[in-house]
């Protein structure tokens, strides 16, 4: 049981350039997340899922889209990177309970650079 | 929709001493309240959680947090801290009405003084 992972663990881009980000978990979790962590700024949501096929915005979507065509499998991609996107992405899911998503998993990260 | 406010982005305290990491929910009552922790160069690991089963919760690693209602308050703390506490704390709460976000503080660095 590999809870989640992610892929690649470090990144380092020109500005321009593309990429995406893999997230899967192996916990049958309906919820998936994207987030990303810059300092004094906590974690933010970028966007998230409540089920395969269906994605929503987060709280900074812009310049990021996702996918979740496998119920097991969350996609982050940069369409053309921007030196504001240098951060670390973390991935997450979780379960409901009681019709609450309750706590979330999280993966290692991604640290990724642009330059 | 939610929010969480950490009083404090750095703490020090002096090995063997109290713990207290502060955080405020808004004024609605979440279902679910969380700490996390986040030591360098990882991701998050849960420390605990409140489910509305009792108010006082116990986590891992002698942490433990009480849910105040009056206060719209869930701190975090330990009676004797160590060395190996040195890390980032994060208060999150779930919010249904919101499609089931989370919402994370902006974290407090703990700091412990050998």
């Amino acid at each position: 049981n590999a809870g989640v992972t992610q892929t690649p663990k470090f990144r380092v881009l020109k500005t321009g350039q593309s990429m995406t980000l893999l997230c899967a978990q192996d916990m049958n979790h309906e919820y998936m997340y994207w987030y990303r962590q810059d300092p004094g700024m906590g974690l933010r949501l970028i966007h998230y899922s409540v089920g395969e096929g269906t994605t929503a915005k987060g709280e900074v979507p812009d310049g990021y889209n996702v996918s979740r065509l496998k119920k097991q499998n969350f996609l982050l991609g940069l369409e053309s990177a921007a030196p504001s996107q240098t951060s670390v992405y973390f991935c997450a899911s979780s379960y409901l309970l009681g019709g609450v998503s309750y706590e979330q998993y999280f993966g290692p990260g991604t640290r990724l650079t642009v330059t | 929709a939610q929010s969480v406010t950490q009083l404090g982005s750095h703490v020090s305290v002096s090995e063997g001493a109290l713990v207290l990491l502060r955080c405020n929910y808004s004024s609605s009552v979440p279902p679910y309240l969380f700490w996390y922790v986040q030591y360098p160069n990882q991701g998050l690991q849960l420390l605990l959680k409140y489910t509305s089963a009792a108010t006082l919760v116990k986590g891992i690693n002698g942490f433990e947090a009480e849910f105040k209602k009056s206060e719209t308050s869930f701190h975090l703390t330990k009676p004797s801290a160590h060395m190996s506490d040195a890390a980032e704390y994060f208060c999150a709460v779930s919010d249904p009405g919101t499609g089931n976000q989370f919402y994370f503080g902006t974290g407090t660095s703990l700091t412990v003084i050998p």
